[in-house]
């Protein structure tokens, strides 16, 4: 285990509504990476935050947001949800800003849109 | 543009054969880093081993090992004497580092399965 827990496990919601994801990162770790991975495809990145501000975007619209608190936990809010927006969402935490420090995925939440 | 492609989808063998999964990348940088993760059924991405662009030499873990050659953009790995746990899908990914720290990129992955 590599002691980053997401929330909830899995999750079905309805087209339109709204979502939010919540990760807990490593002890010691101040970045936060959210990834999406469709079915059968890999992860793409969706959003970093490093000590509580937004430091890099993927290619993923504006109703995707996300915040990291003092303790460095993270949230992934989700807007208008979409049927595509059916994945798992993957959060990974590391140390630094520095992509090749090794980063820690957690087991990730299933969202099933409807 | 950054881009790593795993071109087989799926891979079977029976317990104890040895197996090669490959990627190939793209990349304009010329200092960059490759990743392989192992991600079992539970979903979790589980971190395997991380190569920089100037260190070409081969590596050896137990079981596994990697080939990373720069003239062919190649990261291959190795499962010697595969068995039925080392079945989970294996992603190869990405990060340039002089076009600032990006993010990982990830190839589509291969799913093994090592039958008993």
């Amino acid at each position: 285990e590599t002691g980053v827990t997401q929330s909830p496990t899995h999750l079905i919601k309805t087209r339109g509504q709204q979502v939010t994801l919540r990760c807990s990162s490593q002890s010691g770790h101040n970045t936060v990476s959210w990834y999406q991975q469709a079915l059968g495809q890999g992860p793409q990145f969706i959003f970093q935050y490093y000590r509580e501000e937004e430091n890099g975007r993927g290619n993923f619209p504006p109703r995707f947001s996300g915040l990291q608190f003092p303790n460095y936990s993270s949230e992934l809010n989700v807007n208008a949800l979409e049927l595509d927006d059916s994945a798992l969402y993957l959060c990974a935490s590391r140390y630094g800003l520095r992509e090749y420090n090794e980063q820690f995925f957690g087991p990730g939440t299933r969202l099933t849109v409807l | 543009a950054q881009k790593v492609t795993q071109a087989q989808t799926e891979i079977s063998v029976v317990e104890k054969e040895d197996v090669t999964l490959d990627c190939v990348y793209e990349t304009r940088d010329t200092t960059y880093y490759l990743f392989w993760y192992k991600q079992p059924p539970s979903g979790e991405l589980v971190f395997l081993i991380r190569r920089n662009s100037f260190d070409e030499q081969n590596e050896i873990s137990g079981r596994y090992s990697w080939n990373f050659q720069k003239s062919t953009s190649s990261f291959n790995f190795t499962i010697t004497a595969s068995q039925v746990v080392d079945s989970a899908v294996y992603f190869c990914a990405l990060s340039e580092v002089l076009s600032g720290n990006t993010p990982l990129v990830f190839g589509k992955g291969t799913r093994l399965s090592v039958i008993a």
